[in-house]
């Protein structure tokens, strides 16, 4: 079956602009995870859902920073007045429903803040 | 919080040989710990995880060994091949809170 998507592939923004990103999981998968990953760095995780609440928040790097989902499937990670710092790959992982359950990562979304 | 450290960050072997990759964490919470595998320009893949029950883990020539009174998880990859060349990263999540802590990565290239 279709496995998680991402969109866009690439996106290029200026400074100070809003950016918005979006997952598609796995169909029937309740958990979804959004992680970042800099230039040669590890992950670090953002967010996770479970159907469409996130009980943590506490991973994302500012109040810039938001994410929601609906339906429990689609979720889209918004990024308000775009920094530099702010360039990286995004990445959307989703699995069945525990956090032992396999996780499956999307291609990303590669964003480059000028 | 959790944190996730992994050594070596580089490792360049002969094709053949093994390699090693450790990963030691900090909360005796963490309870499963799975093993990715990047090739570049590429998503991250599940190779192999292990279950905080389970001490050894093993799937042709890929292992995972666990040891929980030292908080340390290594990937034991053997009779490398140039296809096994990619960035591997080691990750720890805590009981049922579906939060993962990612290593920083091991880049590994076997030369042929």
């Amino acid at each position: 079956g279709a496995g998680v998507s991402q969109s866009p592939s690439n996106k290029v923004t200026e400074k100070g602009k809003d950016v918005e990103l979006r997952c598609d999981p796995i169909s029937g998968h309740t958990a979804l995870y959004w992680y970042r990953q800099s230039l040669g760095q590890g992950l670090e995780f953002l967010i996770y859902f479970q159907g469409n609440s996130a009980p943590d928040k506490s991973g994302l790097p500012s109040d810039r920073f938001s994410a929601e989902r609906t339906g429990g499937s689609v979720s889209t990670l918004t990024i308000q007045r775009t920094q530099q710092e702010d360039s990286a790959v995004y990445l959307c992982a989703s699995s069945l429903s525990h956090s032992t359950d396999t996780q499956y990562f999307g291609p990303g979304t590669r964003l480059t803040v000028l | 919080g959790e944190n996730v450290e992994q050594h070596p960050s580089t490792l360049s072997v002969q094709e053949g040989d093994s390699a090693v990759i450790k990963c030691t964490y900090s909360d005796s919470a963490s309870n499963y710990f799975p093993w990715y595998k990047q090739e570049l320009g590429k998503r991250p893949q599940l190779i192999i995880d292990i279950r905080s029950n389970v001490g050894e883990k093993k799937d042709q020539r890929i292992a995972v060994t666990l040891n929980k009174t030292a908080k340390h998880f290594s990937l034991h990859i053997t009779e490398t091949q140039p296809e096994d060349s990619a960035v591997y990263f080691c990750a720890a999540s805590i009981g049922n809170f579906n939060k993962f802590y990612f290593g920083s990565g091991t880049k590994l290239n076997v030369k042929p």
